[in-house]
């Protein structure tokens, strides 16, 4: 069965630290792959895509990385703030063609304590 | 604020009653998405459209959904004969569809739906 997994389990890191979060997916050849922040009660935001022939991202403190030999996604934020604590879901599309429905795991919740 | 708006942001109905919901996307979108979203999940996939035309529907949703987008602008979704099970957040998103070109998806608020 097709499935996109997050680590469901809160992280939790100092103020400074780099946070690494985790999307691993199984029987999908995604075209591309999006990260998007949450605060509860409200919508997702997006932060950065990645296409399946880029193996790495940057934006400001954001880092992708995308290997579909692993089926995996590496998303980090370096130097993290206590702002930066929300949940982050990944995303992608099947890849079967573009109607950009998404796909998204179940998000992980990031705690920057100060 | 995405310049999506979602309204109402809260609904509270009984089980058995019909709600609708509206979704005003950013006005040069043409694709706009419906998903539902239940507490610790993300979200999940209910239909979309380009422009006016419904294109894919979700095994999801049962009979008892309707959307639709007159005239390719906003778009309502209709729940009827709500069940407790319905109870969720409802998103709704739009994007820039150009061709092959992927663009991300800019989503609304949320309307929150709780069925007594």
């Amino acid at each position: 069965s097709q499935k996109i997994e997050q680590n469901s389990e809160a992280l939790n890191i100092q103020e400074g630290k780099t946070a690494t979060l985790t999307c691993n997916y199984t029987n999908y050849s995604p075209a591309y792959l999006q990260w998007y922040r949450q605060d509860p009660g409200r919508g997702p935001v997006f932060l950065l895509l990645i296409r399946e022939n880029e193996k790495e991202k940057r934006k400001e403190r954001l880092k992708v990385t995308f290997d579909t030999t692993l089926k995996q996604s590496l998303f980090h934020i370096t130097a993290s703030q206590p702002a930066d604590s929300a949940t982050y879901l990944c995303a992608l599309d099947k890849g079967s063609s573009n109607t950009g429905k998404l796909i998204f795991g179940q998000g992980t919740t990031l705690q920057v304590k100060p | 604020d995405t310049g999506v708006s979602q309204n109402p942001r809260h609904k509270i109905t009984k089980r058995g009653q019909n709600v609708t919901f509206r979704c005003d996307p950013i006005s040069e979108h043409n694709r706009l998405y419906w998903y539902r979203q239940t507490l610790g999940q993300g979200p999940e996939f209910l239909t979309y459209f380009q422009n006016e035309a419904q294109l894919e529907k979700s095994r999801l949703l049962s009979d008892r959904f309707s959307a639709e987008r007159p005239k390719g602008s906003f778009s309502t979704l209709e729940i009827q004969r709500t069940e407790q099970g319905d109870s969720a957040m409802y998103l709704c998103a739009s994007s820039l569809a150009r061709g092959s070109s992927y663009n991300e998806q800019f989503f609304g608020p949320g309307t929150r739906l709780t069925v007594l």
